[in-house]
């Protein structure tokens, strides 16, 4: 069972940051948060994780609240090979090799 | 180089048959696993294995089971193919069990 909500789908513009909005108010202090994505016909691709620090990579930036019951993850400028289904994981931080558990993610549709 | 990589690509086969799906991973990783996205595009995990421990998803039915070779390798056999058995499989790898997990291109199956 999936611990975190997204809204199903959002809508952004082309060039603008798109924001993604995750809740996870049951995670615990040795939990990560991961967020992946899965563009049309592709396996799932890793885009970022955090533990409580907010944190930047090529792809994207994490957001994580002081209180760690919810994360942002924030594309700066959206493209259109953007447009995919963006998932956000709670997983622990030396958890067995028991796999990720995908809810239903947000499908994020970037608009020209 | 594809780091995780799956054949065949696409699958079509008669109900009963047996068949099998192949994963290799370059990347040097101790953990693979198998995914199964259904029609209604939800990803659950089916298996993860390394070298220690085979954790096997409870729903997954004893038809399917994993067979490794060596340590790139996890292939998955299907035995007695059903309908229901229709589902995109997504093999991928991870260096320890809570790790970033590397997916493969997936494998469209379709039974007959």
């Amino acid at each position: 069972d999936a611990k975190t909500t997204q809204p199903p789908s959002m809508d952004c513009a082309e060039g603008r940051a798109a924001n993604l909005p995750c809740n996870h108010s049951t995670i615990s202090g040795n939990e990560y948060v991961y967020w992946y994505r899965q563009i049309h016909s592709q396996g799932p691709q890793y885009i970022i994780h955090g533990l409580k620090n907010n944190e930047t990579n090529e792809m994207a930036s994490l957001i994580i609240t002081e209180d760690r019951k919810s994360s942002t993850l924030i594309l700066p400028h959206a493209t259109l090979r953007d447009t995919a289904v963006y998932y956000c994981i709670v997983r622990p931080m030396r958890g067995g090799a028991d796999g990720l558990t995908f809810g239903k993610g947000t499908h994020l549709i970037i608009q020209p | 180089d594809t780091a995780v990589s799956q054949t065949p690509k696409y699958l079509v086969t008669q109900m009963g048959n047996d068949k099998s799906i192949k994963c290799e991973q370059n990347l040097g990783h101790d953990t693979m696993y198998w995914y199964k996205q259904d029609s209604k595009k939800f990803l659950k995990i089916m298996f993860s294995y390394n070298n220690k421990e085979l954790i096997i998803n409870e729903t997954v039915p004893n038809r399917f089971s994993p067979k490794s070779p060596d340590k790139a390798h996890l292939n998955l056999h299907i035995n007695s193919l059903e309908l229901g058995d229709s589902a995109v499989y997504f093999c991928a790898s991870s260096q320890g069990g809570a790790e970033t997990q590397y997916f493969g291109p997936g494998t469209r199956l379709l039974v007959l």
